[in-house]
């Protein structure tokens, strides 16, 4: 079973560009979670995906970034215009179901992506 | 004020010393979750915890759920396990993380 896939593993656009990250998450699993980490900064969540809805995007930016998760194919990680602050690591985490997310006994993270902004 | 806050932030140790890394925080949680950073690598889940104490291995992690306390120890250090630790907590949908600690053990 493969875990969590994330691609790609570095990205490299100039500003302006738009950056698409893709997280297919592990077999089974129907719940994506995104996450950020500045440089020199902590993991910070984006938004919580379930097949086809968008649970929670507290965390995500209003303007430029958007989420989806069809169903079928992966979860797609969307950046319009990108700018040198979006450079950034971005992890994707999937579960089972949101129940087995709160009590898991694992997180099941990705290898992410890393962005540059040039 | 970050939810969850880690020491130290940086930690250079001999091999075969034993590492403690600790992990604060001042929500309310159903779970904490240490997890381990390799450079330019994913992030793998070490453990979880919702009380007492859990031990894999070398590694041994405990919490203290009155004083919103957990803390990772490494025992018989390798250079191996030079990366960065990361506590996070679970409430509802999300996860709060520290900015970890970046472990480096020198042979």
């Amino acid at each position: 079973n493969a875990g969590v896939m994330q691609n790609p593993r570095h990205l490299v656009r100039r500003r302006g560009q738009e950056a698409r990250l893709r997280c297919s998450p592990m077999k089974g699993h129907s719940h994506v979670y995104w996450y950020r980490q500045l440089p020199e900064e902590g993991l910070k969540f984006m938004v919580y995906l379930q097949k086809e809805n968008i649970i929670d995007e507290s965390g995500m930016p209003k303007e430029r970034f958007s989420a989806e998760f069809p169903k079928e194919g992966p979860s797609i990680l969307r950046i319009q215009q990108v700018v040198r602050g979006d450079s950034a690591a971005y992890f994707c985490a999937s579960s089972l179901n949101h129940a087995s997310w709160r009590m898991n006994t694992e997180a099941f993270f990705g290898q992410g992506t890393r962005l540059t902004v040039v | 004020k970050n939810e969850v806050e880690q020491s130290p932030q940086n930690l250079t140790a001999q091999e075969g010393e034993f590492i403690t890394i600790n992990c604060s925080y001042s929500v309310g949680i159903s779970a904490l979750h240490w997890l381990q950073q390799h450079p330019g690598g994913g992030i793998v889940s070490l453990f979880m915890l919702s009380s007492g104490k859990k031990k894999h291995g070398r590694l041994i992690a405990t919490i203290n759920i009155q004083e919103k306390h957990s803390s990772l120890h490494i025992t018989a250090s390798h250079p191996r396990d030079s990366a960065v630790y990361i506590c996070a907590v679970k409430l509802g949908n999300q996860f709060y993380f520290g900015t970890g600690t970046s472990l480096t053990v020198i042979p």
